[in-house]
Order: C-alpha cells, then structure tokens, then sequence
C-alpha cells in the first residue's frame, strides 16, 4: 500500500501570507495526486488533480507542484475562505489519503 | 449540475448492519465510477472502496474485505454500500464520490455525507 504523509499536521497563518503544504508518498506516484479542502461539518471539495491542474471554478490563488514522491499544495496569499483541513490523496494505486493538514487564524 | 444525494442518519447497535444509499443526477451515471469514503470524528479520510457503475466490478480496501459490499442501481442511478457486523469504530460520517479520469481516477463531486453511529 501507498502511504501518504503531509506537513505539518497545523498550520498558523493570517490573511495575506503565502502558504505551503507538502505531502510525501511511500513510491512514486508519478503525477496522479489530487488536493482537497474540507471544512467543518461538509464535504471535501477538489481544488486540484494531476498533481497541478486546477479544477474548474477554484480560485487561481491556488496551485500544486511536484512529481514521483514530493508535493506541494500553495496558497498565494491566504484569504477568509481557506481556513479549513486540506487532504492530498493519491490516485496510482487505488487511493489513499494524507493525513490532513489544518490551517489554522494565527 | 451533477449532484449525489445521500441517504439519512442511520442509528445501528452493534453487531447489524448499514446500508446508505448515494443517488446520481446531472451525468450519464454509468459513465463514471463511484468511491465511497468514511470519516470518524475528528479524524481523516479514509477509502473504503470503488465500484464501476459501468460493469459493476468493485475493489475494497483489504481492512473492509468481508464486511462490505457495493452494489449499483443502473435504473434509478444510484449507489449502494452496505457495511455489516457494525462495530463502535464503524461510528462516521460516510461519503460517496464520483470518480473521474482517463488512465487514472480522482473524485470531482462528492455526496454531502451520511452519519451512522453504532451505538449500544
């Protein structure tokens, strides 16, 4: 099985900072990696696949870098909106999830 | 607009079984396949499984193997995943998703979730 493992587990930021999140898998997943955002209470709502293709009617503040083994999810500059839990999850071999990562007001 | 409409909170004791129900709109349903996740109380997201709404062929995550079964509805456009032998640590918010791609498959549009507590 493919593991996915995503840093840090929170993050503090205030509105306006640029955020990074990284995610790691066990293999090489090429480039079959997909980000989530979730908030309190709904759905995980796609923001990304392919590892940097940006889903239809998500804002262009977000983007994703990386191939093989490395990820990046990049906020460019945090608003209201983007608190909430972002998940990577890998798409080569089945699916498996990144434990999540919370950005948190700071 | 594609939409997937879960079924109700289900309240189960121990030891039964759950069946919650994910309706399809707004897409040709069997063009896609459809992922079902769960999610425990302040935890992550966890894969249970996929079914083709093509052909019906399923794969599950080995921890679920023998306790769940997905199944699809091709005349009302819905999925099914039934989880039996219900423990406390079954207790979640359960979603389906539609799973889309060429080669390879990531979920686009997700249910709105449906919570079973296992309760005694």
């Amino acid at each position: 099985d493919i593991q996915m493992t995503q840093s840090p587990s929170t993050l503090s930021a205030s509105v306006g900072d640029r955020v990074t999140i990284t995610c790691r898998a066990s293999q090489s997943i090429s480039s079959w990696l997909a980000w989530y955002q979730q908030k309190p209470g709904k759905a995980p709502k796609l923001l990304i696949y392919k590892a940097s293709s940006l889903e239809s009617g998500v804002p262009s503040r977000f983007s994703g870098s990386g191939s093989g083994t490395e990820f990046t999810l990049t906020i460019s500059s945090l608003q209201p909106d983007d608190f909430a839990t972002y998940y990577c999850q890998q798409y080569n071999s089945l699916w498996t999830f990144g434990q999540g990562t919370k950005v948190e007001i700071k | 607009q594609v939409q997937l409409v879960q079924s109700g909170a289900e309240v189960k004791k121990p030891g039964a079984s759950v069946k919650v129900s994910c309706k399809a709109s707004g897409y040709t349903f069997t063009s896609y396949g459809i992922s079902w996740v769960r999610q425990a109380p302040g935890q992550g997201l966890e894969w249970m499984g996929w079914i083709s709404a093509y052909n019906g062929n399923t794969n599950y995550a080995q921890k679920l193997q023998g306790r769940v079964t997905m199944t699809t509805d091709t005349s009302t456009s819905t999925a099914y995943m039934e989880l039996r032998s219900l423990r406390s640590d079954d207790t979640a918010v359960y979603y389906c998703a539609r799973v889309v791609g060429e080669d390879y498959y990531y979920m686009d549009v997700w249910g709105k979730g449906t919570t079973v507590t296992v309760s005694s």
